[in-house]
């Protein structure tokens, strides 16, 4: 059972419309969350950050935070064909006494031109 | 210019052979990680350090070893590779215990033969 859970595995969007990404964590109590970017064959990049409930704006990319309900969004305005990438949510979580980074399996945005 | 490096960016090994993958982070970072990313696995944490050093096992330790002999180099070491070690290594550096945002290297490639 994946402690956090990204959806969907693939999304297609126009240049232009907005994509929304989801992540679902397990634990209530994680107060850490990251959205990373992987461009084909290249490292991690950060996007987001964001520690309370809430929306948190970086540029085009905007987190959206609702622990109640167990989930982290990431919004792309005017996404470009550019922004096209794997995107991974990071939960850090409280285990065994110690908190762990949980990652999400990703997923793939293609932004059509 | 690029804060953390790694090398090879791509290697082939022979089954039972020696195998070592090396970071640098430039970064000044207490923390690096060394994680293996596979389909449908995400990104797992193998090893990681506190500073020089120091390792630690991550989630997925069996099979290797780690070397931190400086702040800024950490080593992945497969004293004997098997092919179900082919993946993509990525190494990360970070300030704080996974609390902080983690800077990645740009992975590399293996594949065990």
């Amino acid at each position: 059972q994946q402690k956090v859970q990204q959806s969907p595995e693939s999304l297609t969007v126009s240049e232009g419309a907005m994509a929304s990404l989801n992540c679902t964590f397990s634990d209530g109590t994680s107060n850490n969350f990251r959205w990373y970017r992987q461009h084909s064959a290249k490292g991690l990049e950060v996007l987001v950050s964001i520690f309370s409930d809430g929306e948190k704006e970086e540029g085009r990319f905007t987190a959206h935070l609702n622990r109640a309900n167990l989930h982290v969004s990431l919004h792309i305005r005017e996404p470009q064909p550019s922004d096209s990438a794997v995107y991974l949510c990071a939960v850090s979580m409280l285990m065994d006494s110690n908190y762990q980074l949980i990652w999400g399996s990703g997923t793939k945005l293609i932004i059509k031109p | 210019e690029a804060a953390v490096t790694q090398s090879p960016r791509n290697k082939v090994a022979v089954t039972g052979g020696k195998v070592t993958l090396s970071c640098n982070q430039t970064n000044n970072h207490n923390n690096m990680y060394w994680y293996r990313q596979d389909t449908g696995h995400g990104l797992r944490l193998i090893h990681y350090s506190y500073g020089a050093g120091s390792t630690e096992k991550g989630d997925i330790p069996d099979g290797y070893k780690a070397s931190r002999p400086s702040q800024e180099n950490f080593s992945l070491i497969l004293e004997l590779a098997t092919p179900s070690q082919t993946s993509v290594y990525f190494c990360a550096s970070g300030d704080a215990w996974v609390q902080d945002t983690q800077y990645f290297g740009p992975g590399t490639r293996l594949l065990v033969l």
